[in-house]
């Protein structure tokens, strides 16, 4: 069975620093990934995915994230985060043959004090 | 609106008593799907439908929950006789291809008491 790990279910920083966020997944198979971003109030939002190619992603707000097969990680990183970056992180997969499903992890809260 | 809707935003029942969450669809998203999301976790995924097909309901926890999209647009979900345990956020979204980006509600806060 799938299953996706956040390590980090809670980090606070302070505004301009350097923010990674680790997941990692468990999966024998070819997986589709993302992040997703759930502002305080608002729903959850893609914040990137990656299906093929590239392994480093760029998704909105300067935030990217690296697939590293061999490890089975994807982790999200943002080189200097801002207060508007408070939020809760979601990594999710889904597998390519049954890919209308995400596997999500259990969420990262991030507070980026001012 | 442009987003999918989700009604209503907050739901409090009594325990035994039967709720309908319900959801619309972005117009023209073929993919709907019904995620739960306990609190302090990540949504989990209870059923996905194809238009009016319900292709998978294997992520829902008991026969006491039900949902449909008849008409291939919106959809409900229906609890039975609720129980303390189904207290949790219920999310849908919709896509309009399958699965490969998943767009949001805002969803529905249940809390069963």
């Amino acid at each position: 069975a799938q299953s996706v790990s956040q390590h980090n279910h809670h980090v606070i920083l302070s505004e301009a620093a350097s923010l990674e966020l680790g997941c990692n997944y468990s999966y024998g198979g070819t997986v589709n990934l993302f992040w997703y971003v759930q502002y305080p109030g608002q729903h959850l939002q893609l914040l990137l995915k990656y299906f093929s190619g590239d392994p480093l992603v760029k998704g909105i707000k300067g935030f990217e994230a690296e697939f590293i097969k061999s490890k089975f990680s994807f982790n999200l990183r943002k080189p200097s985060v801002q207060w508007s970056d408070t939020a809760e992180y979601f990594c999710a997969v889904n597998a390519r043959d049954s890919s209308y499903k995400l596997i999500f992890g259990s969420g990262t809260r991030l507070l980026v004090r001012p | 609106g442009a987003g999918v809707s989700q009604s209503p935003r907050y739901k409090v029942a009594k325990r035994g008593q039967d709720v309908a969450l319900r959801c619309d669809p972005i117009s023209g998203h073929v993919s709907l799907f019904w995620y739960q999301q306990a609190l302090g976790q990540g949504p989990e995924f209870l059923t996905y439908f194809q238009n009016e097909a319900q292709l998978d309901k294997s992520g829902l926890p008991s026969d006491r929950f039900f949902a449909e999209r008849p008409e291939g647009s919106v959809s409900t979900l229906k609890i039975q006789r609720t129980q303390q345990e189904d207290s949790a956020v219920y999310l849908c979204a919709s896509s309009p291809n399958q699965g490969y980006q998943a767009f949001f509600g805002p969803g529905t806060r249940l809390t069963v008491l």
